[in-house]
């Protein structure tokens, strides 16, 4: 299967405890996204990387959130001192933009996610 | 900001039926559309995209027109099958120069296909 693939699938912890998600993107795709959707929601972006570069973060992810793509190929979400609204599923996509053309529309392809549940 | 609107569900048919989920959205620029389908238990999965006013994007019997005019992208099936059963979802990605390709989706739509 060549597809994305995340790790762990489900996730329990308890308040306050520190997490980390990883992320191993479609080999060759140098965008890499992170996204997270709690229930009845649809998805919200959190960061991106193009390569080993953090493009973009969103105001949702605060400074206990941190992810990292070392050498442009797998991520890990870190988020620190977790809180009950931390729970959700978090989402990981990964997309190729041709390297002539870094402003073009990418088509990103999803892993199947991480259920994280703070109790 | 840019947004997403979809209409609101769940929306319970019989197979065969014929299928519209009404999706609307607001954005500078000319955006990219997007529909995807989430399975019981499974990821997030493209369906189909259309990247220009008046493309039509189509798959596995699915379509769904980028109407500029009306800011919409509606999605059609002819006949829907227990299959078909879902949460779809439809999304908007910025186009042009500096964009981050960033998705901003809808809130989702619950398909129920009954024998």
């Amino acid at each position: 299967d060549t597809g994305v693939s995340q790790d762990p699938r489900h996730k329990i912890t308890k308040r306050g405890q520190n997490v980390t998600f990883r992320c191993d993107p479609i080999s060759e795709h140098n965008r890499l996204y992170w996204y997270r959707q709690t229930l009845g929601q649809g998805p919200e972006f959190l960061t991106y990387f193009q390569n080993e570069a953090q493009l973009e973060k969103s105001r949702l992810l605060s400074d206990r959130f941190s992810a990292e793509r070392p050498k442009g190929s797998f991520s890990t979400l870190e988020i620190q001192r977790t809180e009950q609204g931390d729970s959700a599923m978090y989402l990981c996509a990964s997309s190729l933009v041709s390297g002539g053309d870094l402003f073009s529309t990418d088509t990103q392809y999803f892993g199947p996610g991480t259920r994280l549940t703070v109790l | 900001g840019d947004s997403v609107t979809q209409m609101e569900g769940p929306v319970t048919l019989s197979e065969e039926a014929f299928l519209t989920i009404n999706c609307t959205y607001t954005a500078t620029g000319y955006p990219s559309l997007f529909w995807y389908v989430q399975y019981p238990g499974e990821g997030l999965q493209l369906l189909l995209k259309a990247t220009k006013a008046d493309d039509k994007g189509s798959n596995k019997g699915f379509e769904a027109t980028y109407r500029k005019e009306t800011t919409s992208f509606h999605l059609e099936k002819g006949s829907v099958q227990v299959s078909d059963s879902a949460v779809y979802f439809c999304a908007l990605s910025s186009s042009g120069t500096g964009n981050t390709g960033k998705l901003i989706f809808g809130q989702g739509t619950t398909l129920q296909v009954k024998p």
